[in-house]
Formats: C-alpha cells, structure tokens, sequence
C-alpha cells in the first residue's frame, strides 16, 4: 500500500539556522499538508498546499515559514531561521483530490532546536 | 474557527473490557470525522471515520457514532487488547468549504491493562 514518506527522521539544528524538511506524497494525491505536534500535545494545522499554492495556513505558519513543490514528487517545509519553540514533530499528510476527505500522513520528521 | 474537545484525557481499562472516547465541536459546517490512533513515536495512522449523512459506523471492534444536532461524535471500542494501547485523537473538517485543514481533539492515552 503506497505511503507518505519524509526525510530526514530526525533533525538537531542550532537556534536561528534554517532547516528543509522534506515529504514525497503518495502519487496521485494532488493535496498536500504540514502539521505539527509538540511533545505530548495534539496535531496542529500549519499549511495546506494544492496546484502549487498555499489554499489555506494557520497562524503558526508565520513568514519564518514556507513551502514549495520544487519537482513532481517532492512537498518540503522550510523553517528560515529556527527558534527553540519550532522543536516539535512535522508531520507532512496528503489526500487524494481537492476536498476528498481522507489524509494520510507520513512517518514525520522529529526537530530539535538548541 | 472549529474547536474539538475530547474526553477522558487518559483512560485505563482491562483487557476484553469496552473503552469509549468522546468528543464535541464547535462548527456546525463540519461533515467529516476521522479518528486517529497514534502509538509513541509513530504517525497518526486512520482507524475509522464517519461522514454527518451517517449517524454510525461499525469495523470489527471499532464504532463511531454521531450527534450532528449535539455536535458530538463518539468512538467505541470493544474486547479490548493490549495493542489498543495508544493515544486516539478524535479530528473534524469541513471538506466542502474552503476549510481542508483537519482539527484534531487533544487526544486520549488509553492503557489496556492485561
């Protein structure tokens, strides 16, 4: 059964640097998200992505954050310059047509910020 | 913006018992419901969902019901097992409005004690 996958599983980065986090959705889904999840807390929303452009984003996702469709299989997340706060769980998700409803997500990339 | 609430916050039950996980929004235009179970480090993976057209759903040990004019949605699970053991997050969106972000509930740790 296809997947959603991410890259890397972990990441340490050092306050202020900017860190790249990458997911390849599953092939045919065409709508691609970000969350997030703290230690112990509940998923949060940060960004919806759909025909190369963000279609919705939750006020987490300020400007220190971005995503991009760089080719046709990869989805990433940027964090321009990381802050001790940005230490969390990313999960990338994706659903296969715009306003179906189910998402799946991937293993998640876990970011550590000191 | 929608609001999901969930309880108990923890729920510890002996195995072959029932375990039932409760959850209200706030949005009267969410029409899906998925539950999610999360075991420690992995991702969310979907057990069972249900859309507002639908009052119950049923798969193997596993039941949702919905409350559409409460705003409440329940999950049910039955002859309970030690690999029931995780945190279950209760989620709603509404997928024909511009809202695709899925809200998830703060989640329930449940313990099935052997």
């Amino acid at each position: 059964e296809p997947e959603v996958t991410q890259t890397p599983s972990h990441q340490v980065t050092q306050m202020g640097q900017e860190v790249i986090l990458r997911c390849v959705p599953i092939s045919n889904h065409l709508y691609f998200y970000w969350y997030r999840q703290i230690l112990g807390q509940k998923v949060e929303f940060l960004v919806s992505f759909y025909n190369n452009e963000i279609s919705e984003k939750s006020e987490i996702f300020d400007d220190q954050f971005s995503v991009e469709r760089p080719d046709g299989s990869n989805f990433t997340l940027k964090i321009r310059s990381t802050k001790l706060e940005d230490s969390a769980m990313y999960f990338c998700a994706s659903s296969e047509r715009p306003k179906k409803e189910t998402q799946y997500f991937g293993p998640g990339t876990r970011l550590l910020v000191l | 913006g929608e609001n999901v609430e969930q309880h108990p916050s923890t729920l510890s039950v002996q195995e072959g018992d029932s375990a039932v996980i409760k959850c209200t929004y706030s949005d009267s235009a969410s029409n899906y419901f998925p539950w999610y179970k999360q075991e420690l480090g992995k991702r969310p993976q979907l057990i069972i969902d249900i859309r507002s057209n639908v009052g119950e759903k049923k798969d193997q040990r596993i039941a949702v019901t919905l409350n559409k004019t409460a705003k409440h949605f329940s999950l049910h699970i039955t002859e309970t097992q030690p690999e029931d053991s995780a945190v279950y997050f209760c989620a709603a969106k509404a997928v024909e409005t511009s809202y695709d972000k899925v809200i998830f509930g703060p989640g329930t740790s449940l313990s099935v004690i052997p």
